[in-house]
This record gives structure tokens, C-alpha cells and sequence, in this order.
């Protein structure tokens, strides 16, 4: 049971907009900066987003990232076929003093 | 470019040890924090150990505290993670990471680690 809820699966067809939500509480995303990681089938994680909402150089503004509260979510608009991936969330939990991932999402675009 | 490749991983037996070696290359690597990550096959992402840029604060996951040691060396532009008393929970691939900006980026192609008799 992972510390931080995402849904397991999400899907949306081409060019459409998905939205994937991460789910924590106070002691990790309340007070904590959140990231998102993509994870392409066979491949290591690349980070997507940082800070909440800060893409790194490369990502493409079609990914976008918010906060409110104790949960965050992953905005992928312009759905392409490339696109599906695995998804997770993650931040640091100052309760456990250990950095917390979400179970992780996958994403279909159908 | 900014590179991390893993070394080190391989079969070992119940109770056996494995050192796991990052080299790190590309960016000034003593001026970041590094953890250690892991996936089990199928499964998600679990956080494994963090360690300072001077390597003087450590963390670890509750599921590996007192089994396994992060260390590193700066001069070498190396992270090492030695993993002992291992158990079959711990087959997974073992990433390496360099922490930027309270996110992860950019990771290492992983190494991987099963444990089995």
C-alpha cells in the first residue's frame, strides 16, 4: 500500500486531455514539493515535472503539473500514442523522513 | 551530457551480499544529493536510501534499514549501495538518481538485483 494514492490505470483517446491524480496528506505533498516521473515500457523513469509544476528542459507543455492542498495532479493534453507510459508521483514524507512514490498510473491512449 | 550508469548486480543467494556501483559523469557530482531506487518486476517505484552531497546525512526505507549502506566517493565521481542479508523481497532492477530541485532527474538505466537459492 503505497503512501501516496494514484489511480492504477487511466485512458483517453488521441488528442484528447487525461488527467492523473495523486493523493497524500500532510506530512508529504501538504508540505512538500511534489514531482511526476514517466516511465516508457522497458525504459527507466525520466522526471516530468518538479517543484509542483516546473517542467525540465525538453518536456513538452503539453505536460503540466498542479497542487492544492494534500493532493496533485498530472495534466497530458494532445494525447499522443508515445504517451503511454506508466505515471508516478512523488515527494518527500517528513513524518517517515523518507521520500514516498505513488503506486503508479498507466496510461492508454486508446 | 549528464550520465549515470549502474553497475554491479547479478544473482546471489537468501542472506548473500551484493555491492552496487553508480558512476557518474557529466556534472560536478559533489555538489548533489543521490539516492537509490528500486523496482520490483511488475511492481512500481520504491524509494531505497538518500545521501548527502558530503555523504555526512543518510536516509533509509524502513524495509532495508540496518541491511544496506549507502556510501560515496566523491573524487571518484562514484555512489556504492551494499546490500547484505538479502531476502527475495529484494529482487528488483536498482536505479541510481541524482536529486535536483526536491525531484529526481536524471535516473540510470538500472542494474538488476535477484535474490534466489
Amino acid at each position: 500500500q503505497s503512501v501516496l494514492t494514484q489511480p492504477p490505470s487511466v485512458s483517453a483517446a488521441p488528442g484528447q486531455k487525461v488527467t492523473i491524480s495523486c493523493s497524500g496528506s500532510s506530512s508529504n505533498i501538504g508540505n512538500n514539493y511534489v514531482s511526476w516521473y514517466q516511465q516508457l515500457p522497458g525504459t527507466a523513469p525520466k522526471l516530468l515535472i518538479y517543484e509542483n509544476n516546473k517542467r525540465p528542459s525538453g518536456i513538452p507543455d503539453r505536460f503540466s503539473g498542479s497542487k492544492s492542498g494534500t493532493s496533485a495532479t498530472l495534466d497530458i493534453t494532445g494525447l499522443q500514442t508515445g504517451d503511454e507510459a506508466d505515471y508516478y508521483c512523488g515527494t518527500w514524507d517528513s513524518s517517515l523522513s523518507a521520500w514516498v512514490f505513488g503506486g503508479g498510473t498507466n496510461l492508454t491512449v486508446l | 551530457q549528464v550520465q549515470l550508469v549502474e553497475s554491479g548486480g547479478g544473482l546471489v543467494k537468501p542472506g548473500g551480499s551484493l555491492r552496487l556501483s553508480c558512476a557518474a559523469s557529466g556534472f560536478t557530482f559533489s555538489d548533489y544529493y543521490m539516492s537509490w531506487i528500486r523496482q520490483a518486476p511488475g511492481k512500481g517505484l520504491e524509494w531505497v536510501s538518500y545521501i548527502s552531497s558530503s555523504g555526512t546525512t543518510v536516509y533509509y526505507a524502513d524495509s532495508v534499514k540496518g541491511r544496506f549502506t549507502i556510501s560515496r566517493d566523491n573524487a571518484k565521481n562514484s555512489l556504492y549501495l551494499q546490500l547484505s542479508s538479502l531476502r527475495a523481497e529484494d529482487t528488483a532492477v536498482y536505479y541510481c538518481a541524482r536529486e535536483t530541485a526536491y525531484s529526481y532527474g536524471p535516473w540510470g538505466e538500472g542494474t538488476l538485483v535477484t535474490v534466489s537459492s
